[in-house]
């Protein structure tokens, strides 16, 4: 039984470029969460996906922006990158309404 | 947004202690409190979770206490071992996830 999966594991971009980041959840889960893990600082919620929707999102701004796809793997891609935006970046799945949360290895992203 | 504020940031105990750490939030209602223990570069690991209709939760070592009126709620940890050292982080499901700043916990052997 195959946990959540993210790539890649770590990532160098430089300021104004664009990144996508990819998860593919837990087998049997449909919904998909990312985070934004600073160092020192606990996750902090970007957006959730389900059934190819955004359901939820946090306090981002629209550089921020993601994807679900049928086989409910998704995709969280940044623009116009900022050094602040250098952090862990996390996904979460779960089932249904999404309360039980399964976290990825995450995405280690450095803007330069 | 929603506050979830943690405490204490760090803790050291001695092996065998017991280790305590508090969480409180402020307006909004969560029915659903989850704990996560993030080891040095890992992934945060779901450790133990409470919904809103039960006050206590315990499994094995680990329990977890709410107290929904006061709006603050707990994890303990008995008989800590050297294992358990490791980054704790609170969360609420505030129709969307807060997490707190989290807990460096250190048992030394």
């Amino acid at each position: 039984d195959a946990g959540v999966t993210q790539s890649p594991t770590h990532l160098i971009k430089t300021r104004g470029q664009q990144v996508t980041l990819r998860c593919s959840p837990k087998s049997g889960h449909d919904t998909v969460s990312w985070y934004q893990q600073a160092l020192g600082q606990g996750p902090q919620f970007i957006f959730q996906y389900y059934e190819e929707e955004e359901r939820q999102r946090g306090n981002f701004p629209d550089r921020f922006s993601g994807h679900q796809f049928p086989n409910y793997s998704s995709e969280l891609n940044v623009n116009a990158l900022l050094l602040g935006d250098s952090a862990l970046y996390l996904c979460a799945s779960s089932f249904g309404d999404g309360e039980t949360q399964y976290f990825g290895p995450g995405t280690r992203l450095l803007v330069l | 947004g929603e506050n979830v504020e943690q405490h204490p940031s760090t803790l050291s105990v001695q092996e065998g202690d017991s280790a305590v750490i508090k969480c409180t939030y402020s307006d909004s209602a969560s029915n659903y409190f989850p704990w996560y223990k993030q080891e040095l570069g890992k992934r945060p690991q779901l450790i133990i979770d409470i919904r809103s209709n039960v006050g206590e939760k315990k499994d094995q070592r680990i329990a977890v206490t709410l107290n929904k009126t006061a709006k603050h709620f707990s994890l303990h940890i008995t008989e800590t071992q050297p294992e358990d050292s490791a980054v704790y982080f609170c969360a609420g499901n505030f129709n969307k996830f807060y997490f707190g700043s989290g807990t460096k916990l250190n048992v030394k052997p």
